[in-house]
């Protein structure tokens, strides 16, 4: 199974900060990378597909980069919404496998 | 507004059975494969399986092979998950969700809770 490692685990910053989480895979995964934003009670939401594809919908100051192992999900200016815990998840094999998550606080 | 609706969790005994439906609406859902993911209650995310639109083609978890069956209705828009054998580590909140072309899941539902236990 290909190992999913997210860093930081959590991380606190402000409001309107430039937040910036990684995310390595254990073997190259070209680009079948994910992004979920899960607020604490409800379902987790995609916000980047294949890397750097932002979803319909997905305000654009979340970006996402990279390919092989290594990936970045960013968010240029922090929303008071924004708070909330991010995974990702790689689909380029079977069985697709998520971080532990990095959870973005005040 | 593509709707996930999970139901059918609960409390089982380990070694019992549970049946989880989700009722899927707002979409042609037979044009789609769906998933299974679970969540223990303040932990990450374990993907448990997948179905193929059609029904055709199936896929598990090592952790739930032989104890897990996935299935779909598409005459009636249901996705369901019939679980087995259970064990206390199987305890966790079940979201059903929508798989896109590349594995990627645009829309899960709200979830359902499992708990094993005596």
């Amino acid at each position: 199974d290909i190992q999913m490692t997210q860093s930081p685990s959590s991380l606190s910053a402000s409001v309107r900060g430039r937040v910036t989480i990684t995310c390595r895979a254990s073997q190259s995964i070209s680009t079948y990378l994910n992004w979920y934003q899960q607020k604490p009670g409800k379902a987790p939401k995609l916000l980047i597909y294949a890397a750097s594809s932002l979803q319909s919908g997905v305000p654009s100051r979340f970006s996402g980069s990279g390919s092989g192992t290594d990936f970045t999900l960013t968010i240029s200016s922090l929303q008071p919404e924004d708070f909330a815990t991010y995974y990702c998840q790689q689909c380029y094999s079977t069985p697709p496998t998520f971080g532990g998550g990095t959870k973005v606080e005040i | 507004e593509v709707q996930l609706l999970e139901s059918g969790g609960g409390l089982v005994q380990p070694g019992g059975s549970l049946r989880l439906s989700c009722a899927a609406s707002k979409f042609t859902f037979s044009d789609y494969a769906m998933s299974w993911v679970r969540q223990i209650p303040g932990k990450g995310l374990e993907w448990v399986s997948t179905i193929s639109a059609s029904g055709g083609s199936t896929y598990y978890a090592a952790s739930v092979k032989g104890r897990f069956t996935i299935s779909r209705d598409n005459s009636k828009n249901t996705l369901y998950l019939q679980m087995n054998s259970l064990r206390a580590d199987d305890t966790a909140v079940y979201h059903c969700a929508k798989n896109l072309r590349l594995g990627e899941l645009d829309n899960w539902g709200q979830g359902t809770l499992v708990t094993v236990s005596s």
